[in-house]
């Protein structure tokens, strides 16, 4: 059963800071990996797809890279905004199932 | 930890029938829970959002007729794809809210996929 681990848990940064969230799962066989934001009470906003053939995805200030071999991704957020403050979920595609990690809390503050 | 279990996780039916998904929070109470659908190498997408006890509200695009969502108790929402074809053939993913004050980290189920034949 594939796993999925978020790390750090909780992370609080000043404005303007580049940062990285840290992605893991146990088995590599995936389809493809996605990182989600989450608003408090809302659903989840798509943010980059990585499938399983590329190593990294870039939308704007963001940057997300995928290592399957050793079953790592980072999300890279750069100049960091109050905006960007939230949880950030990361997901896994296998054969028959999608599997989430438990989330990085963001704070940027102002 | 918070628990959603979906089911089935795997349907194959006929073109033309209906199948009904379910999303059930195990043990926790959830207001509100959203549904998803999976195209192949494309972003999950947001289908629906269903409150308890009231319609769903669904994203541009989602035909209401299709895809009849049902939230009648506080742990069980579900999905009916009504005369489905191959076109409907996807994964479709739920997620819960708790309705905690504070608890606003959503919990997902492990998926179901469709094929229709």
């Amino acid at each position: 059963k594939q796993e999925v681990t978020q790390i750090p848990a909780a992370l609080s940064v000043p404005e303007g800071e580049n940062l990285v969230l840290n992605c893991s799962f146990t088995d590599s066989a995936i389809y493809n990996l996605q990182w989600f934001r989450q608003d408090p009470g809302k659903g989840l906003t798509s943010l980059l797809l990585i499938q399983s053939s590329q190593r990294e995805q870039t939308s704007g200030r963001l940057n997300a890279s995928l290592d399957k071999s050793s079953g790592r991704s980072t999300l890279y957020i750069a100049a960091s905004q109050p905006g960007d403050s939230a949880t950030y979920l990361c997901a896994v595609e296998g054969n028959n199932d999608m599997r989430f990690g438990a989330g990085t809390r963001l704070t940027v503050k102002p | 930890g918070a628990v959603v279990s979906q089911h089935p996780s795997r349907v194959i039916c006929k073109s033309g029938t209906s199948v009904k998904i379910e999303c059930r929070s195990l043990d926790f109470q959830a207001t509100t829970m959203f549904w998803y659908r999976q195209f192949p190498k494309k972003s999950l997408m947001l289908m629906a959002t269903s409150n308890e006890g009231s319609k769903a509200t669904y994203e541009q695009g989602v035909e209401k007729d299709k895809f009849l969502i049902n939230h009648a108790s506080l742990t069980l929402s579900t999905l009916t794809v009504t005369s489905a074809h191959p076109e409907d053939s996807s994964f479709y993913i739920c997620s819960a809210l708790p309705g905690a004050a504070g608890a606003n980290v959503l919990t997902f189920g492990a998926g179901s996929r469709l094929t229709v034949l």
